[in-house]
């Protein structure tokens, strides 16, 4: 059973700058994991932020950015907003499975 | 732009058989990946499987024995069978639109907005 692991939590303050990372129990994460990032806050449905990586969508906000770090996929909030605390879920795709993370609850604070 | 919609029953008996739809408008059901994600109360997300417009599949294996998808090109409209439902799979119920392109993109970009299904007797 392939396990997708995050940072339970997080605490960034207004305007600083925060990375959450999204690990695979099968090894180094590479782009062939086409890892996305999902933003999902209380009673929504999630919100796709990033794609294959680095990726944004056409309504991602500049200050959201994705990455590979240290044989992990990374999501990097610059400037991060009040707005953005929420919960956020990472996926990889293993060959035809996809996977999601546990989720890492981001507090703005 | 295209939006989707589950729809189905709220509330199923243990040991029957969770069924549920999700209509796309806005757009066509083709050339796409079509996926169901569920969320228990208070958990984070789980695939349970996609079906391709053309009808192929591939469920997660932890729930496969009781997983059945199928697609309806001519509604616009692909559907979510799961079997011998306990109080473990009270979830909500997503559907979510997905692009893939091999070797190149692949993502989820449209969801819907839940359905909550809740086992009990």
């Amino acid at each position: 059973q392939t396990v997708v692991t995050q940072e339970p939590s997080l605490t960034v303050s207004p305007g600083g700058t925060v990375t959450l990372t999204c690990a695979s129990s099968t090894g180094e994460v590479t782009s062939g994991y086409y890892p996305n990032w999902f933003q999902q806050k209380p009673g929504q449905a999630p919100r796709a932020l990033i794609y294959s990586t680095s990726n944004k969508h056409s309504w991602t906000p500049a200050r959201f950015s994705g990455s590979l770090l240290g044989g992990k996929a990374a999501l990097t909030l610059s400037g991060v907003q009040p707005e953005d605390e929420a919960e956020y879920y990472c996926l990889l795709y293993y060959g035809g499975a996809r996977v999601f993370g546990g989720g890492t609850k981001l507090t703005v604070l | 732009q295209v939006q989707l919609q589950e729809s189905g029953p709220g509330l199923v008996k243990p040991s029957e058989t969770l069924s549920l739809t999700c209509t796309v408008s806005g757009g066509s059901i083709s050339s796409y990946y079509w996926s169901w994600i569920r969320q228990p109360p208070g958990k984070g997300l789980e695939w349970i499987g996609y079906i391709y417009y053309s009808g192929s599949t591939n469920y997660n294996p932890s729930l496969k024995s009781r997983v059945t998808m199928s697609v309806d090109t001519s509604k616009n409209q692909f559907s979510l069978k799961l079997s011998s439902v306990t109080a473990a799979d009270t979830a909500v119920y997503y559907c979510a639109r997905e692009v893939g392109v091999p070797f190149y993109n692949y993502y989820m970009d449209v969801w819907g907005k839940g359905t909550t299904v809740t086992v009990s007797s």
